[in-house]
């Protein structure tokens, strides 16, 4: 079975600070996804990575970057959190299919005070 | 640009009771669509996809979906709903541009079930 492992389940920071997002998947899938959840919003793409070393803007990536450096690793930066920033972060991976799924992570539950 | 319409926010249906969970989509080509479903606390699974070929598709735990391209609808549906079927539900178009550079969701339908 695919899987897609995000390092922390909950975390809490304190605005301003640095915060990395981990995400691991283990099935030598190309794409790598970031969205983040909001009640009433659905999910929103912040950004994606089609190859190592590649990103690409989604629609809502202001506030944050992306680096991958390993196939298997994806992760999400917040510079500077914020408290608007507070939300639930979920990775995904799928192959650089168009008839392909995404598969996803649990979840990563942020909260900036 | 693709996007994806689930009309209802809020769905409440009796245990045992039939289910159906609309979703409308705009999208410029042939579409690729998918129903996911999130549990409290949890990431999101894959329920169904429609990529081509018969335009009802059969998924896990017992529910399936229509494509009707004449009214771009993709609605979820199921025969009868259990308490373990309490949870969120997203549908999603695939592919933009020319690769798969992520899904388009909507923004979900809260299913409650009463017993």
């Amino acid at each position: 079975d695919v899987k897609v492992t995000q390092s922390s389940r909950y975390l809490v920071k304190r605005t301003g600070e640095k915060v990395f997002l981990e995400c691991v998947q283990d099935m030598d899938h190309e794409n790598m996804f970031w969205y983040r959840q909001d009640p009433g919003l659905g999910l929103r793409l912040i950004y994606f990575s089609y190859d190592v070393k590649m990103k690409e803007k989604g629609d809502i990536p202001e506030g944050y970057s992306v680096s991958r450096e390993k196939k298997e690793r994806f992760s999400l930066i917040l510079e500077s959190a914020s408290t608007n920033q507070t939300s639930m972060y979920l990775c995904a991976s799928s192959l650089p299919l168009m008839n392909t799924e995404a598969f996803f992570g649990q979840g990563t539950r942020l909260t900036v005070v | 640009a693709q996007s994806v319409t689930q009309p209802d926010i809020h769905i409440t249906v009796s245990e045992g009771a039939s289910l159906e969970l609309r979703c409308n989509y705009s999208y410029g080509a042939t579409p690729y669509l998918f129903w996911y479903v999130q549990s409290p606390g949890q990431g999101l699974q894959l329920l169904l996809k429609y990529f081509s070929g018969d335009t009802l598709v059969q998924g896990i735990k017992g529910f399936e979906a229509e494509f009707k391209r004449s009214q771009s609808s993709f609605n979820l549906r199921k025969p009868s709903v259990h308490w373990s079927d309490a949870a969120e539900y997203f549908c999603a178009v695939g592919a933009r541009g020319g690769g798969a550079d992520g899904l388009t969701f909507g923004k979900g339908t809260h299913l409650i079930i009463q017993p």
